[in-house]
């Protein structure tokens, strides 16, 4: 059983482009859940979704950011016009759901450098 | 609001001495509460939980964790440090009450010393 893939595993943007972040979660899982994680910090939340559905984006800056979990395919972070604060570790984690004690398991992470 | 504190940033120990990595939570309701480990470049491990029952908590690689309700402490502990136990761990807590969001704290580098 595979688990959480994220792509790309690294990731370069100039400042003013656009980021896209990818991640299948396990198989069966449909909550997906997004964290950032800036060097010397811990995590923190951005967004939870289920399939077609924004449960809670909380976490997440009100502009240039966005998140999808289409009912075909992975979750997307998308970052518009990236700055250099965007630079960080972005992880996604991933749950059957169902449970109130659900285990989120995480992906490898996407490190992205805004030059 | 939930919240989870880990006091220590960095805790240092000797190889083959029992360790603690110290969490203390906050929540309304009753707790689940998790630790995660990260290594270098990697995304996070689950190691264990707490849902309810027994206060001790036994997971993965030896470790095993402590429910205390009246300190609402949650600590990490093995007996016998490894090398290769150095990394990077978080306490997660969520509120049995709320949804499914968790909250993280900041971590605690575990140095273990050869």
């Amino acid at each position: 059983n595979a688990g959480v893939m994220q792509n790309p595993r690294h990731l370069v943007r100039r400042r003013g482009q656009e980021a896209r972040l990818r991640c299948s979660p396990m198989k069966g899982h449909s909550h997906v859940y997004w964290y950032r994680q800036l060097p010397e910090e811990g995590l923190k939340f951005m967004v939870y979704l289920q399939k077609e559905n924004i449960i809670d984006e909380s976490g997440m800056p009100k502009e240039r950011f966005s998140a999808e979990f289409p009912k075909e395919g992975p979750s997307i972070l998308r970052i518009q016009q990236v700055v250099r604060g965007d630079s960080a570790a972005y992880f996604c984690a991933s749950s059957p759901g169902g449970g109130d004690a659900d285990t989120q398991y995480f992906g490898p992470g996407t490190r992205l450098t805004v030059l | 609001a939930q919240s989870v504190a880990q006091p220590e940033d960095q805790v240092n120990v000797a190889e083959g001495n029992p360790l603690t990595v110290k969490c203390t939570y906050s929540v309304s309701g009753n707790p689940y509460l998790f630790w995660y480990v990260q290594y270098p470049n990697r995304g996070l491990q689950f190691l264990l939980k707490y849902i309810t029952g027994d206060n001790l908590v036994k997971g993965s690689y030896g470790f095993e964790a402590e429910f205390n309700k009246s300190q609402t402490s949650f600590h990490l502990k093995k007996p016998s440090a490894l090398v290769s136990d150095s990394a990077l761990y978080f306490c997660a807590v969520r509120d049995k009450g709320g949804y499914q969001k968790v909250t993280f704290g900041t971590g605690t580098k575990l140095q273990v010393i050869p």
